[in-house]
């Protein structure tokens, strides 16, 4: 069965310094992956997806996810973080078969200090 | 182009009452997905509807059931709600393509309380 972990509940950057969030993925195929957030009290907008395509996904406001099979990771990155990205950060695993089914991480909130 | 609206907003209900949340997918799209994110954890899936029918389900119990309409949008109906049903349901709309379905795109979201 398909599943991912998000191995940082939370964490915390000063604007303008790098983000790092990170994801491992259990598959038994060549999974589709994602990342979405989650700004409070919204739902859901699309940041990045891989479908085996490029190794390295970029996203929208600048995010972008490397895809390491050895590793079974999908980590997320921005060079420089901005208030606005304060959010709520899903990695999120594509089940197989036709239906496409969300398989979602625990999320990671991330905070951005001035 | 509208992306993906859902109805209510908020709901408040009291136990034992039935529910009923609705959902319009964005412009193009067939498939409608269903998920509830209880506070603090991520959403899971309850359910999908293509060609008016469920596609597949989730580990949900039978109190939660659907419907899809030609028009493509959806109902999400409860019943017998318990307090554990407070959550944010969540509504994805995405195109099914051969051999698998395509992006998910999720509305607001409605914010359902049971007391």
């Amino acid at each position: 069965a398909q599943s991912v972990t998000q191995l940082d509940s939370h964490v915390s950057v000063s604007e303008g310094t790098p983000v790092l969030l990170r994801c491992n993925y259990s598959s038994s195929y060549s999974p589709s992956l994602f990342w979405y957030v989650q700004h409070p009290n919204k739902g859901l907008q699309l940041l990045l997806k891989y479908t085996s395509a490029a190794t390295l996904v970029k996203g929208i406001n600048g995010f972008e996810a490397e895809f390491k099979k050895s590793e079974t990771s999908f980590h997320l990155t921005k060079p420089s973080a901005h208030m606005s990205d304060a959010a709520e950060y899903f990695c999120v695993v594509s089940d197989s078969g036709n239906t496409g089914k969300l398989i979602f991480g625990q999320g990671t909130t991330l905070q951005v200090k001035p | 182009d509208a992306g993906v609206t859902q109805s209510p907003t908020h709901l408040i209900k009291t136990r034992g009452q039935q529910v009923t949340l609705r959902c319009s997918p964005k412009s193009g799209h067939d498939t409608v997905s269903w998920y509830q994110q209880a506070l603090g954890q991520g959403p899971q899936f309850i359910f999908q509807y293509y060609e008016e029918e469920e596609r597949q389900r989730g580990n949900f119990p039978d109190r939660f059931s659907g419907h899809q309409f030609p028009n493509y949008s959806s109902e999400l109906n409860v019943n017998a709600l318990l307090l554990g049903d407070s959550a944010l349901y969540l509504c994805a709309s995405s195109f099914s393509v051969a051999g698998g379905a395509d992006t998910q795109y999720f509305g607001p979201g409605t914010r359902l309380t049971v007391l």
